[in-house]
């Protein structure tokens, strides 16, 4: 029944480690997005896919990789987890067209680096 | 590149009582989206209302309302009869206006707002 439903919650892991974070939707949106929210709350883009094709790319870390094996998910893999890579993270989808509908997020992941 | 502030970092209110939040953005587009998103405790961020530059009239949404000033550049949130389950963190965000399906339809926030409603 979930929209973009995220997994896991939470995940704490020890430095050095590989993680992956898994998003799914069944809107039938086209476009998905990895957000990081800081612990000041500051939410900022990462990753944007639409129609599996990668449309941004901000400066992230080439530790961070996204994966979209087709339009209803959207996964990210971190390699060498960093204390600074703990925050929470949102996967969101967004409808085609103008954008006016705005994003449904995910209910967050929230990564703790040890 | 677009800019969102939120100069509030906190606030609180009574209970019942109304409040607004402010927000101001920096855009040289003509044509865009504004929004209002809330983060409760729980984490979830849910979209509580919409504007579309182009539309004069302001949004509402139930006891949610915005006060869009275009030419200022401003989009404040107004919370009436405020509720317990109202306190959260509140995000403004911008989105241009994109026509091609494949285009980015990046979402940039503010800093957020802290609102308590108090008993």
């Amino acid at each position: 029944d979930t929209a973009v439903s995220q997994t896991p919650k939470y995940l704490v892991t020890q430095m050095g480690n590989d993680k992956s974070i898994k998003c799914e939707q069944n809107l039938g949106h086209d476009t998905m997005y990895w957000y990081k929210q800081d612990s000041k709350k500051f939410l900022k883009i990462m990753f944007s896919y639409n129609n599996k094709e990668l449309i941004i790319n901000e400066t992230v870390p080439n530790r961070f990789s996204p994966k979209s094996p087709d339009k209803a998910h959207l996964n990210l893999h971190i390699n060498s987890l960093e204390l600074g890579d703990s925050a929470v993270y949102f996967c969101a989808s967004s409808q085609g067209g103008t954008g006016a509908g705005g994003y449904t997020f995910g209910s967050g992941t929230r990564l703790t680096v040890v | 590149a677009q800019t969102v502030t939120q100069s509030q970092p906190e606030m609180s209110v009574q209970e019942a009582e109304t409040v607004t939040l402010s927000c101001t953005y920096d855009t040289s587009e003509s044509n865009y989206y504004l929004f209002w998103y809330k983060q409760p405790p729980s984490r979830q961020m849910i979209l509580v209302i919409r504007q579309e530059a182009y539309k004069q009239q302001n949004a509402t949404e139930n006891r949610f309302s915005v006060n869009f000033q275009k030419a200022a550049k401003s989009f404040s949130l107004k919370i009436s009869d405020s509720q317990l389950g109202d306190t959260a963190m509140y995000f403004c965000a911008f989105m241009k206006h994109e026509r091609s399906s494949g285009s980015a339809r990046q979402l940039t926030f503010g800093s957020g707002t802290q609102l308590t409603v108090l008993p």
